[in-house]
């Protein structure tokens, strides 16, 4: 299944599939970006990060993927699972301090 | 490594009234920022605190405050509640050097009447 940046603000998929959210933002001066998992009743978790020399990074089934000439962000889980279902945010840093701005966020739900 | 804690996790306050919260930050973190979430305007930037000194302010009022003790732990200080602040108030942790991910503590839900 995939999202299609802020417009599309559900995502559901099949346990097992690949999941794919998308982040659009707006700022070129942004050099370093992470993505946030969040589950009812609790704070964003940090899930993984990129900075702008980068346009590639894997962690333990996720993977983010920054193409700057679109500025585009997204967040590729493998093999989704039932506890993969949150809200995922994505956040930038717009290189003035330590400042994040985060997007509208995409509820993905996993159907078993 | 114990993670950011905040106190307290509910709190109902009627319009007028103050109130304070409290977050306490991951161990050898010397920045914490503020954030408030709300269902209308996701997560919006308060302020952040680097060594007791508010480094950057968002754009709220200034019944809105915050300050940070030595130990880096920090409060944050709403004054003349209106029902619009309702919300989860969200502290995060970090090294503070803008290239550091946040660590999040789990809020506290504000509910004002």
């Amino acid at each position: 299944g995939e999202s299609v940046g802020l417009h599309l603000p559900t995502l559901s998929v099949q346990e097992g599939d690949n999941s794919i959210i998308n982040c659009a933002y707006s700022n070129s001066a942004s050099d370093y970006f992470i993505w946030y998992k969040q589950e009812s009743g609790k704070g964003p978790q940090f899930i993984i990060d990129i900075r702008s020399n980068m346009d590639k990074r894997q962690g333990q089934r996720v993977t983010v993927l920054l193409n700057k000439t679109v500025k585009h962000l997204s967040l590729q889980i493998a093999a989704t699972q039932p506890g993969d279902s949150a809200v995922y945010f994505c956040a930038e840093n717009r290189n003035t301090g330590n400042q994040f701005y985060f997007g509208t966020g995409t509820s993905l739900t996993v159907i078993p | 490594k114990a993670g950011v804690t905040q106190t307290p996790r509910y709190l109902i306050k009627t319009r007028g009234q103050q109130v304070t919260l409290s977050c306490s930050p991951i161990s050898g973190h010397r920045s914490v920022s503020w954030y408030q979430q709300t269902p209308g305007q996701g997560l919006q930037f308060l302020f952040e605190y680097f060594s007791e000194t508010q480094r950057n302010k968002g754009n709220f009022p200034g019944r809105f405050s915050g300050r940070q003790f030595s130990n880096s732990r920090s409060e944050m200080n709403v004054s003349t509640l209106e029902l619009g602040d309702s919300a989860l108030y969200l502290c995060a942790s970090s090294f503070g050097g803008g290239d550091s991910p946040l660590h999040f503590g789990n809020g506290t839900r504000l509910t004002v009447t």
